[in-house]
Formats: structure tokens, sequence, C-alpha cells
């Protein structure tokens, strides 16, 4: 079946350094893909979205960055904070309007090295 | 405006007994999810609600009933708790049908035992 997943379950950086998350998806239907970020014992939270019409788009710190033909997501995290060490989802959809549903991948842990 | 909110944050049941989960939203938001939580596996949905009193099921929805009796309300149940319940549970919700961004509560942790 159709899924969404994550090339690796943590990743580590140095406090300061750009981190970069990737994210694979195997429906060449999905035309919106969302990027959550999970803290322990909290619920996630969106960060930034990405319609299938485009390649970029930046929010403050954060790009997401779409490859439609590999049917790859990214997510980059410049200047990364300790605040940013959490656990971050993908999630994508291929049906609009009222029956809409997300599936997310497993998740991946950033840990931000002081 | 506090969002989506969920009682209660922990439930320790046993095996058999039933509880509600309460999900609410002051965003004036149509539709409605629950979703469970558990190591290595995701978030899965449950059930869902399109509007005030509908309801569909999700990709788990075996063990739960839900209900939308009032818009900013959605309540999971369950009937008869087993230790495969044991899990963090997570309510959300979005604007509409012109928008797929869902916004979540802060889950509720609970176990079976």
């Amino acid at each position: 079946g159709e899924s969404v997943g994550l090339h690796l379950p943590t990743l580590s950086v140095q406090e300061g350094d750009n981190s970069i998350i990737n994210c694979a998806y195997s429906n060449s239907a999905s035309d919106y893909f969302i990027w959550y970020k999970q803290e322990s014992g909290k619920g996630p939270q969106f960060i930034i979205d990405i319609r299938s019409n485009m390649d970029k788009r930046q929010g403050q710190r954060v790009t997401v960055l779409l490859n439609k033909t590999v049917k790859h997501l990214s997510l980059q995290i410049a200047a990364t904070q300790p605040g940013d060490s959490a656990v971050y989802f993908c999630a994508e959809t291929y049906i609009t309007g009222a029956n809409s549903k997300l599936t997310f991948g497993k998740g991946i842990t950033l840990s931000v090295r002081p | 405006n506090a969002g989506v909110t969920q009682t209660p944050k922990f439930r320790v049941l046993k095996t058999g007994q039933s509880m509600t989960l309460l999900c609410a939203q002051d965003m004036n938001h149509e539709y409605m999810y629950w979703y469970r939580q558990d190591p290595g596996m995701g978030l899965r949905l449950i059930h869902y609600s399109v509007g005030e009193g509908t309801t569909a099921k999700g990709e788990v929805p075996d063990g739960y009933n839900v209900s939308r009796l009032k818009k900013q309300n959605f309540l999971l149940g369950l009937e008869s708790a087993a230790p495969s319940q044991t899990s963090v549970y997570f309510c959300a919700s979005r604007v509409g049908h012109h928008t797929d961004t869902q916004y979540f509560g802060p889950g509720t942790r609970l176990t079976v035992l």
C-alpha cells in the first residue's frame, strides 16, 4: 500500500549548524505535504506545508523542498537551536475536500548537541 | 483562544472498563479527528467527523466509538478497554474542506492494565 516514510530514525546535529530531515513518499498522486514537530509529551505542532505545484517554500528558519520526480520531501532548519530538539513527522494527502486524510510517517528524532 | 484541548491528560483503566475522552476546539473548525500514536507506528486515524452530527471510520476504528453532538466537541469512547488500546490519543481539528492542515491537541496517555 501507499506509505510515507523517513530515511533515518535519528539525526544529531551541532547547535548552530543547519539540519536536513528527509522524507520519501510512495504515492505519486499526493498533492499536499506537511511537516510537524512533536516535542516530548506534547501534540504534533504544524511547522510548514507545501502543495505539489511548488518546489520550495520558506518559513521562519525553515524551508521545505519537494522533488516530485523522485518523490522526496525535505525539511531544512537553519541555525539549529536546542529548542529544535524534537520528533519531526512528514505527512501527505492525495484526496482533497471533506474526505482528505493525512498519512503520517513514523517520525525522526532530531537531537541538538550544545 | 485555547485551540484544541483534551481531557483527561492521563488515565489508567482495567481491562473491560469503559471511558470517554473529550476533545474540544474553540476555532470553529468543521472537521475533527481522533488518532492513536504507538511507538514505531506513527499516527493512525481512528475516527473522524466532517461536521456536527456526522462521524466516519478511519484506519483503526475497532473497539472505539465517537460522537459529535456539538461542533466544538468530539468524544472518543472505549466501551470495553483492552490492553491493546494502551496508547497516546491525539485529537486534531481542521478548518474545512478548502484546507488540509490539521491542528493537534496535547494528547491523552491511556494505559489499560
